[in-house]
């Protein structure tokens, strides 16, 4: 079975610019996350998504935005770009929304560059 | 707040050798805890969590790790390193609040496993 999958892997974008992540879930998890990490951190809570709605977010600016579909494939969108804002951006899914023993997984990640 | 602490940067261990790498957890919340393994330029992989029972937990790639409530401790082990063991290493904490399921992670501890 296939795992989590991102895409695009690596990008170069410049200060100002915006993005777009995507993220397609475990088959059969319905939530997805999305975390930032940056070089020597270990990741940050950006955002989660259950059944389309967002059920969580972490403490990021309104520049970051993100959506989930109804195969439950998920994107996250960046607005004005930063250079702060260079990082590995991972995405997880869970099979649920809340922690019932459940594990979280996670992709292989898109590492964004800021110029 | 519930928050996991790994004290060491960096750990290195002789090929052959038992490894430890450490994590301690803050008593607040529940005790569930997970430890994570990131290959260089890889997003992260699960090894293994506590959830309840067993004190030994058996993880994926010969890693286990012992939960000690009087020390708050979690530390992953192995009897044996091996080289491609070398990675970046991940203790962390799952919690639902507000209706989100997210992980707080450790700063990470870099493992070097020398031949």
């Amino acid at each position: 079975d296939a795992g989590v999958t991102q895409s695009p892997t690596h990008l170069i974008k410049t200060r100002g610019q915006q993005v777009t992540l995507r993220c397609s879930p475990i088959s059969g998890h319905k939530s997805v996350s999305w975390y930032q990490q940056v070089l020597g951190q270990g990741p940050q809570f950006i955002f989660q998504y259950y059944e389309k709605e967002e059920r969580g977010r972490g403490n990021f600016p309104d520049r970051f935005s993100a959506r989930q579909f109804p195969n439950y494939s998920s994107e996250l969108n960046v607005n004005a770009l930063l250079l702060g804002d260079s990082a590995l951006y991972l995405c997880a899914s869970s099979f649920q929304q809340d922690f019932t023993g459940n594990t979280i997984y996670f992709g292989e990640g898109s590492w964004l560059t800021v110029v | 707040a519930q928050s996991v602490a790994q004290p060491e940067d960096q750990v290195n261990v002789a090929e052959g050798n038992p490894l430890t790498v450490k994590c301690t957890y803050s008593v607040s919340g529940n005790p569930y805890l997970f430890w994570y393994v990131q290959y260089p330029n890889r997003g992260l992989q699960f090894l293994l969590k506590y959830i309840t029972g067993d004190n030994l937990v058996k993880g994926s790639y010969g890693f286990e790790a012992e939960f000690n409530k009087s020390q708050t401790s979690f530390h992953l082990k192995k009897p044996s390193a091996l080289v491609s063991d070398s990675a970046l290493y991940f203790c962390a904490r799952p919690h639902s609040g507000a209706g989100s399921y997210q992980l707080t992670f450790g700063k990470g501890t870099k493992l070097s496993v020398i031949p």
